[in-house]
């Protein structure tokens, strides 16, 4: 499959936890976003990168999250301390680059802080 | 930055009724529509695309969306919608190289 992949698809955790949260791209594919998604809305974004630079954050990402992108291929994404209010779906997505491209979404990881 | 509003957030339709999906976008320079669908259990997958050229836009699965640049307007539309089409469905626009979505349409449609 040469699709966006995210692992786990499925966390639980205590709050106050750190968790931390895997994405690789599509191979070819320098610009690479994550999203949260609750239930019944639409994906908000969270940040983007341009290859290994981190280019824009959205103001819902607290300092208590953090995400890398180190060689430009995988992605992290890290919430340290859990609340309860992050239990979410992550996304992740990925295009290419270019002005009439579309991003490609991975299946996402479910957290789940109790 | 650019934004879209959905305005239909529960749709209920019976197999062979035509629906449409309203979706407005705010202005800001270069327009780039987008509709997702996400089946259940399943990820966001790209139903159509616009960025330029003939306003109504073709996509997979036998649904169409049109810009009306007038009315900030890009409505999908499908003239006979199947049970197999029972989905969330979520505009977005991509102005900015960051797509960003709408609040999603839930689409039930009894057999």
């Amino acid at each position: 499959d040469t699709g966006v992949s995210q692992d786990p698809r499925h966390k639980i955790t205590k709050r106050g936890q750190n968790v931390t949260f895997r994405c690789d791209p599509i191979s070819e594919h320098n610009r690479l976003y994550w999203y949260r998604q609750t239930l019944g809305q639409g994906p908000e974004f969270l940040t983007y990168f341009q290859n290994e630079a981190q280019l824009e954050k959205s103001r819902l990402l607290s300092d208590r999250f953090s995400a890398e992108r180190p060689k430009g291929s995988f992605s992290t994404l890290e919430i340290q301390r859990t609340e309860q209010g992050d239990s979410a779906m992550y996304l992740c997505a990925s295009s290419s680059t270019g002005a009439d491209t579309e991003a490609f979404f991975g299946q996402g990881t479910r957290l789940t802080v109790v | 930055a650019q934004s879209v509003s959905q305005h239909n957030h529960h749709v209920i339709l019976s197999e062979a009724a035509s629906l449409e999906l309203g979706c407005n976008y705010s202005y800001g320079g270069t327009v780039n529509l987008f509709w997702y669908v996400q089946y259940p259990g399943q990820h966001l997958q790209l139903l159509l695309k616009y960025f330029s050229g003939d306003p109504l836009v073709k996509g997979i699965k036998g649904f169409e969306a049109e810009f009306i640049k007038s009315k900030f307007s890009f409505n999908l539309r499908k003239p006979s919608v199947q049970w197999s089409d029972t989905a969330e469905y979520f505009c977005a626009t991509g102005g900015s190289y960051i797509p960003t979505f709408g609040r999603g349409t839930s689409l039930i449609v009894h057999p």
